[in-house]
C-alpha cells in the first residue's frame, strides 16, 4: 500500500530534550515536505526537499532541522524543543511536477 | 492549556443534498490547485486537483470549479453523505517556487442524517 509513515504518532517531552520525528514514503517520490498545523493558522510548511541531499526552508523553519540522505526518508529534528513547537506535524511527499502531495497521519508533539 | 484558535467556517447540509465549499486563493500566478479532506485524527487526503489551464474538472461525486478572474475555487459534492463530514482545505501551488502548497484555512462540513 502506498503510504507516508510518521513516527511517533504522539510524543510528550520536555523543553530542551532533542527529538526526531521520522518520515518514510514507499512511493519513490522525489519531493518531501514537513508542515505544522495550528488552530487558526492552518498548515504551514517548515522544510522541504526536492531530492536526496537537497533541502530548503519553508515558511516557519526556525528551531527545526531536516536531512535527506535517502530518497524514502525525511526526518524532522528538533535540537532544543520549546513549548511554542507544540503542534500537530505532517510529512508529505509527491513525485516531480504538479502532482498532489500525499500526507502521513500526523505526529502530535507536546513540549512541556 | 491549549490556545484558543479561530473557529473554522462551517457548512451544515442534509444528507443527500449537494454541498458547495468555496475558497479564495491569494496568488494570481498559482498554476495548480488541490482540494484536500481532513478527518479527525488523520492527515489531509487528496480529493481532486485542477490546473490553471482548466476551469472545471469532475471526479466521482465531486467537481472543482476555478475562476481565475476573481481568484476563486469551489468544490461541489453531490449527494452528500455522512462520511463526507470533515474539514476541507483548498491549496494553491506555484511550480516555480518548488511546488510549495499554500493552504486555505479550511471549511468544516457537517452532514446531518
Amino acid at each position: 500500500e502506498a503510504q507516508v509513515t510518521q513516527n511517533p504518532r504522539y510524543l510528550i517531552t520536555v523543553t530542551g530534550k532533542k527529538l526526531t520525528v521520522t518520515c518514510s514514503q514507499n512511493m519513490n517520490h522525489e519531493y518531501m515536505s514537513w508542515y505544522r498545523q495550528d488552530p487558526g493558522l492552518g498548515l504551514r510548511q517548515i522544510y522541504y526537499s526536492m531530492n536526496v541531499e537537497v533541502t530548503d526552508k519553508g515558511d516557519v523553519p526556525e528551531g527545526y532541522k531536516v536531512s535527506r540522505k535517502e530518497k524514502r526518508n525525511f526526518p524532522l529534528i528538533l535540537e532544543s524543543p520549546s513549548p511554542n513547537q507544540t503542534s500537530l506535524y505532517f510529512c508529505a511527499s509527491r513525485p516531480v511536477g504538479n502532482q498532489p502531495q500525499h500526507f502521513g497521519d500526523g505526529t502530535r508533539l507536546s513540549i512541556l | 492549556g491549549e490556545s484558543v484558535g479561530l473557529h473554522l467556517p462551517t457548512l451544515s447540509v442534509q444528507e443527500g443534498d449537494n454541498s458547495i465549499i468555496n475558497c479564495a486563493y491569494s496568488n494570481s500566478a498559482s498554476d495548480y490547485f488541490i482540494w484536500y479532506k481532513q478527518e479527525s485524527g488523520k492527515g489531509p487526503q487528496f480529493i481532486i486537483d485542477i490546473r490553471s489551464n482548466m476551469d472545471k474538472r469532475q471526479g466521482q461525486r465531486v467537481t472543482v470549479l476555478l475562476n481565475k478572474t476573481v481568484k476563486h475555487l469551489s468544490l461541489q459534492i453531490a449527494a452528500t453523505q455522512p462520511g463526507d463530514s470533515a474539514v476541507y482545505f483548498c491549496a494553491e501551488s506555484l511550480y516555480n517556487q518548488g511546488g510549495k502548497l499554500i493552504f486555505g484555512q479550511g471549511t468544516e462540513l457537517s452532514v446531518k442524517p
